[in-house]
Formats: C-alpha cells, sequence, structure tokens
C-alpha cells in the first residue's frame, strides 16, 4: 500500500518564478493538505482539498494556491516567489473529516 | 502568545533514560492533540493522540494532558538512539465544522548511545 508521495524532492528557484509541487495521496483518502515547514519551526497550514475544492484556508497570501484532481491528487501552486517561501512543503492526506492525517516526504523548495 | 508552545532543544540523553517532552497552549476551547515524530529529511508520522485528561500509554509512549493547566507531554521510557528525531505536538480544534490543525515548533531529540 503506497504512501503519501510528493514530488519533486528538491527544487531551486529564483526569485519571482513560479512553481508548482505535486501530491498523490494514500490509497483510499480523499482529502489533501498541504503545509509550509520552515527549518526550526512546525509545519504551517496552507490548505485542505476536498472532492476537488478548497475546504479551508490557513494565513497564506493568494499567491499560494491549489488544486485536486477527480483522482485525489492535488498541486500546490506559488507565483511570485520571494525568499522566504524557501521552506519544506508537506503534503498530508486523510479520509473524510478524519483528523488522522498521513505526511509525505515533503518538497525542500529552496529560493535563491 | 502562539497558539503551541514548545521548547525548541535540543535535548540530549543518554540511552536508556527516561524523556519528557512538554507543550502548552493557550486555547481552551474543545480540542485534543497529537504527538508527531520527525525524522530528519522526512515528514511527520503520528505516534499517539488523546482526546481528554489524563494519560494514553502506547509501548514506551505516554502521552498525558493536563487541561488545567494547559499542559501536554509525551514521556519515552528506555530511550534508544531510533528514538533520535524532532517531536512535534498538535492541537486539533473544531473550526468552522472542520478541524484546524495547529503544531508546535517542535523539540529536537537525540538519544547518545
Amino acid at each position: 500500500d503506497a504512501g503519501v508521495t510528493q514530488s519533486p524532492t528538491h527544487l531551486i528557484k529564483t526569485r519571482g518564478q513560479q512553481v508548482t509541487l505535486r501530491c498523490s495521496p494514500k490509497s483510499g483518502h480523499d482529502t489533501v493538505s498541504w503545509y509550509q515547514q520552515a527549518l526550526g519551526q512546525g509545519p504551517q497550514f496552507i490548505f485542505q482539498y476536498y472532492e476537488e475544492e478548497e475546504r479551508q484556508r490557513g494565513n497564506f497570501p493568494d499567491r499560494f494556491s491549489g488544486h485536486q484532481y477527480p483522482n485525489y491528487s492535488s498541486e500546490l501552486n506559488v507565483n511570485a516567489l520571494l525568499l522566504g517561501d524557501s521552506a519544506l512543503y508537506l503534503c498530508a492526506s486523510s479520509l473524510g473529516g478524519s483528523d488522522t492525517q498521513y505526511f509525505g516526504p515533503g518538497t525542500r523548495l529552496t529560493v535563491l | 502568545q502562539k497558539e503551541v508552545e514548545q521548547d525548541p532543544g535540543p535535548l540530549s540523553v543518554p540511552e536508556g533514560a527516561i524523556v519528557s517532552l512538554n507543550c502548552t497552549y493557550s486555547n481552551s476551547a474543545f480540542q485534543y492533540f497529537m504527538w508527531y515524530r520527525q525524522y530528519s529529511r522526512k515528514g511527520p508520522e503520528l505516534l499517539m493522540y488523546t482526546y481528554s485528561s489524563g494519560n494514553k500509554e502506547d509501548g514506551r509512549f505516554t502521552a498525558q494532558v493536563d487541561k488545567s493547566s494547559k499542559y501536554i507531554s509525551l514521556f519515552i521510557r528506555d530511550s534508544q538512539p531510533s528514538d533520535s528525531a524532532t517531536y512535534l505536538c498538535a492541537r486539533i480544534e473544531n473550526s468552522g465544522g472542520y478541524q484546524k490543525v495547529t503544531f508546535g515548533t517542535g523539540t529536537k531529540l537525540q538519544v547518545i548511545p
């Protein structure tokens, strides 16, 4: 049973560029949440997708957007990258309203 | 004041020691708590969750919640080098019909052989 997978593993971008990160949820899960984890910090909630719609959102600007596909996989898009966007981006999947989330290994984004 | 606060450590203990990891929280709304373990360059993995005050035990791990003092703890007995990781506490509360998850900053633990 495949767990949560994310791609790419690492990514280097320059300020002002745009980036797309991808996530495949654990088999059978229909809800995907995205988190940003800066170095030495805990994960910060970005948003959650369920049934292809953004269900709830954390305190992140509109530069952060997402999408969920019918197969429940999801993308996180960040526009106009800033140096401060450098972080580990984590995807977590769950089933429906369950609070039990399974995390992927993350994508480490470096903005130069 | 942060919603969930943790001492970032690092905390170094000898193998076999009892480890105590702690979090405090500021909100008194109905909520429950989870502990996650995160190895370097990996995503967090769920260790334990607890819904009420008191203790919950799972093998070498015990989670404790004291709602009167807004204090949550994770105890690790007979600590092993493989326990070396960052431990994150998380508070889950119902917000607008959905679960809102707030993580602490994490405590880095190193168990010395």
